[in-house]
Formats: C-alpha cells, structure tokens, sequence
C-alpha cells in the first residue's frame, strides 16, 4: 500500500528566506507526483507536477524535484513572502491503480513578514 | 476556461434533508473525483468517473450517491448524512490520461446539524 509523508508537520519562517519542503512516498511505481497548494477552507491549487521519467519541474520561485528510485520529493521555495503561507500537499499518482492519487499530510507554512 | 466550479460554498442540512453538491468543468476532462477532507488532514477519495461511468468507489456509505449526468457535470447527492460527515468536499477532474493534471474545485463546506 501506498504511503505518503510529509516533513516539517508544520514550518514558521521569516520573509525572505528561502525554503525546501519534503514528501516521501514507500511505493516507487508512480506514474507522477503533483505538488499542491491549499489556503484554509479552500480548494487545492495545482502548483508542479513532475512525470516520473523527469528529476524536476521549475515555475517561478518554485523548484520541485523527484527522486523516484530513493521515493523523495523536495518543493524549494526562493525569497518566501507572507503571500506563501498556505498548506503545501504533495500526491502521487500509483502505477497499478491509475486513477488514484495518494495525499500526504501537508507541511503548514507561515511565512512573517 | 481551467475552471473546475462546485455549487454550493457553503451548505448545512439537518440529518434528515436531501441535498445535492454540483461540480461543473467545461475543459473536455474525462475523468472527475469526488474527495472528502476533514479540517487539517488529507483529501480522502470517494469516488471517481471515468468517462461517465463509475470506476472507483471507496467503500463510501450509501447516504452518498454520485452521478454524472454527462462528461462535464457531476453531482453527489446527500441523504440521511451525520454529523461526522460535515467536511469539505472537493471535486476534482483530469484529461483522462495517466500523466494528466489534477484539477480541484474550491469545495463545498458542508455542516449536518
């Protein structure tokens, strides 16, 4: 069965600093892994998703990086504003149960201004 | 149009009251999801359509009943709900492909008194 963990549970930062987010997964037969973003309350927000043939995906000051033998993702986030604080979760996409995507928990980031 | 829209925001019902939660895209997606999330935890999968048809269903109890009128509309209809089924419920569609994008809706908070 698949697994999904996600390291810090939750992170307090000041503005500016730049940022690495971790999802770990137990199950390496994925067919891609998605990085998303959820305010309170709110639907969740696409922000990278990476096939399991790439190392990583770039948008703006997000950088998102795959390594699936290992079962690891990292988000880097650059210059970090207050804007950022939101629940970052990452999912991954099984191999042998293609319509489903497996959750991790979420790191909760608060980024002070 | 990269819209997935859930109708209504916000919605309370008494435990005995039918109500239903819309979900529309207009995207050409062929596969749509329905999760659960409870406050501070992982989207939880319920069901998903599969060109119109119903290919997962995760042992969701009865009191929830999906349909998907067609390839753009999907509803879930709510009957006889307790209050532990008060959640955020998220809707959610991709190509149909295996390396597709997945898109959320922005949830409907449901409250059963």
């Amino acid at each position: 069965k698949q697994e999904v963990t996600q390291i810090p549970a939750a992170l307090s930062v000041p503005e500016g600093e730049n940022l690495v987010l971790n999802c770990s997964f137990t199950d390496s037969a994925i067919y891609n892994l998605q990085w998303f973003r959820q305010d309170p309350g709110k639907g969740l927000t696409s922000l990278l998703l990476i096939q399991s043939s790439q190392r990583e995906q770039t948008s703006g000051r997000l950088n998102a990086s795959l390594d699936k033998s290992s079962g690891r993702s990292t988000l880097y986030i650059a210059a970090s504003q207050p804007g950022d604080s939101a629940t970052y979760l990452c999912a991954v996409r099984r191999d042998n149960y293609g319509q489903n995507f497996v959750f991790g928990p979420g790191t909760r980031l608060s980024v002070l201004p | 149009d990269t819209e997935v829209t859930q109708t209504p925001k916000h919605l309370v019902m008494g435990m005995t009251n039918k109500k239903s939660l819309k979900c529309e895209q207009h995207m050409g997606h062929r596969a749509m999801y329905w999760y659960k999330q409870k406050a501070k935890k992982p989207p939880e999968l319920m069901f998903v359509y599969s060109y119109e048809k119903l290919s997962i269903n995760e042992s969701v109890p009865s009191r929830f009943s999906p349909e998907c009128p067609n390839s753009s509309l999907l509803n879930l209809h709510l009957h006889a709900l307790q209050p532990e089924d008060s959640a955020l419920y998220l809707c959610a569609s991709t190509r149909g492909g295996l390396k597709e994008k997945l898109f959320f809706g922005s949830g409907t908070q449901l409250s059963v008194l």
